[in-house]
């Protein structure tokens, strides 16, 4: 069972609230995730980071920004939510260091966010 | 970049028959091949992985083939039970590279009792 945590794992808000939806590993990982879900199915890669300090955007854009402060920990903020932001928001975590096959992504179990 | 097609995107079977979910891929240079299991209300867990340097995997009852020729690669489920439920992913990779994991689009697998 990985150490992967996400909360809230539900959250229902008005829009134009502020929101941030947490993620927290305590496996050491350097290499954090974030995914958006469809209705779907399929998983869209909207937020990376390699370590501290380091961000980039995923494949999918998206108006929400992350940060890595602490190896641990990789929250994602919504400044100003709205109903197309409703959707399932899985974290994972990886540790590419020293072996080389190390890829495995670890997921956590998700937040499942609906904007009313 | 690398894109990954899956199919079908859903599958029913029979308990006690098989199901076998493909995948191809497009870049010639990846080399590491993951499938996940996403069972209802958790996220995706690695199921059983594949690199390039074999042909085939086996884990009980799933198994992983590769064909590297032909840029796919299969996931078969042999004797299904209905915790096989789930819905399961495909990914590609080159390893030891920056690139990030590139997902199939899903197969939802239901096991009918």
């Amino acid at each position: 069972e990985a150490d992967i945590y996400q909360t809230p794992r539900y959250l229902v808000i008005g829009t134009g609230k502020k929101i941030t939806l947490e993620c927290s590993q305590t496996m050491g990982h350097d290499k954090m995730y974030w995914y958006q879900q469809d209705p779907g199915m399929e998983l869209h890669l909207i937020h990376y980071s390699y370590g501290v300090n380091s961000t980039e955007k995923g494949d999918l854009s998206s108006e929400s920004t992350v940060s890595r402060i602490r190896t641990e920990h990789f929250p994602l903020t919504l400044e100003s939510a709205r109903p197309s932001h409703t959707s399932q928001y899985l974290c994972a975590s990886s540790d590419e260091s020293g072996t080389l096959y190390q890829e495995t992504q670890y997921f956590g179990p998700g937040t499942r966010l609906l904007v009313l | 970049g690398e894109n990954v097609e899956q199919h079908p995107s859903t599958l029913s079977v029979q308990e006690g028959d098989s199901a076998v979910i493909k995948c191809t891929y497009s870049d010639s240079a990846s080399n590491y091949f993951p499938w996940y299991k996403q069972e209802l209300g958790k996220g995706p867990q690695l199921i059983i992985d594949i690199r390039s340097n074999v042909g085939e995997k086996k884990d009980q009852r799933i198994a992983v083939t590769l064909n590297k020729t032909a840029k796919h690669f299969s996931l078969h489920i042999t004797e299904t039970q209905p915790e096989d439920s789930a819905v399961y992913f495909c990914a590609a990779t080159l390893s030891g590279s920056a690139r990030q994991l590139t997902f199939g689009s899903g197969t939802q697998l239901t096991v009918l009792p």
